[in-house]
């Protein structure tokens, strides 16, 4: 159990287009997704903190404008890169907190495989 | 901001050897857990400890926790190659929002 899938694994696209990742816990409902970002080698920075049907809380120094992240259901969540750039190439990593039997949140958080993102 | 130190950043050990990695942190915490990731993929959960707790086991793999010296260890008994990844201790504090440490990337040759 506790399965979240990322589409796509892989992308390529040119600097000035966006790119849309999607994030879905497959067989439990995520009322919090979580996005983060990581550099080759190093840890995992947190972008922003989505949950279902508000908006998404953006840590200090990533650009909402630029990092559009969307939860328009407990099972889905998407970031939107926009107007892609060079500097953008990354690993994007999606968790999601399942709701727990007893409806309240859980500790752990299940990761998706990750997305590669490369901006030419 | 990431407030985990993780040591060694790197390991290389035989098989059949044991593991021990080191995580400090810098502020108070609700529970501690670590992932391992293999490379281009995402994590995976190992274990958790709260904050009430000294010791954990799951297996081969050993986690300690003092509070008072905000620090904690994994230990991963009888390595194997298959175990060969990088492993990331997080904190959560009042949420449930992780911060990482900065990862030991571990190599078990045969």
């Amino acid at each position: 159990g506790a399965v979240v899938s990322q589409h796509p694994s892989r992308v390529i696209c040119k600097s000035g287009t966006s790119v849309k990742i999607e994030c879905r816990s497959l067989d439990f409902q995520a009322t919090t997704m979580f996005w983060y970002r990581q550099f080759p080698k190093k840890s995992l920075m947190l972008m922003a903190t989505s949950n279902e049907g508000s908006k998404a809380t953006y840590e200090q120094g990533v650009e909402k404008d630029k990092f559009l992240i969307n939860h328009a259901s407990l099972t889905l969540s998407t970031l939107t890169v926009t107007s892609a750039h060079p500097e953008d190439s990354s690993f994007y990593i999606c968790s999601a907190s399942d709701t727990g039997l007893a409806g309240g949140f859980t500790d752990t958080q299940y990761f998706g495989p990750g997305t590669r993102l490369t901006v030419l | 901001s990431q407030q985990g130190e993780e040591d060694p950043q790197a390991l290389s050990i035989q098989e059949g050897e044991n593991a021990t990695m080191n995580c400090s942190y810098k502020t108070s915490i609700n529970n501690l857990q670590w992932y391992r990731q293999n490379s281009g993929r995402g994590l995976v959960h190992l274990i958790l400890i709260r904050s009430n707790e000294r010791e954990k086991h799951s297996g081969r793999l050993r986690v300690t926790l003092d509070t008072s010296k905000k620090s904690s260890s994994l230990l991963i008994t009888a390595s194997r190659a298959a175990d060969t990844a990088s492993y990331f201790c997080a904190t959560t504090g009042g949420g449930n929002k992780l911060t990482f440490g900065t990862g030991t990337q571990l190599k078990v040759e045969l």
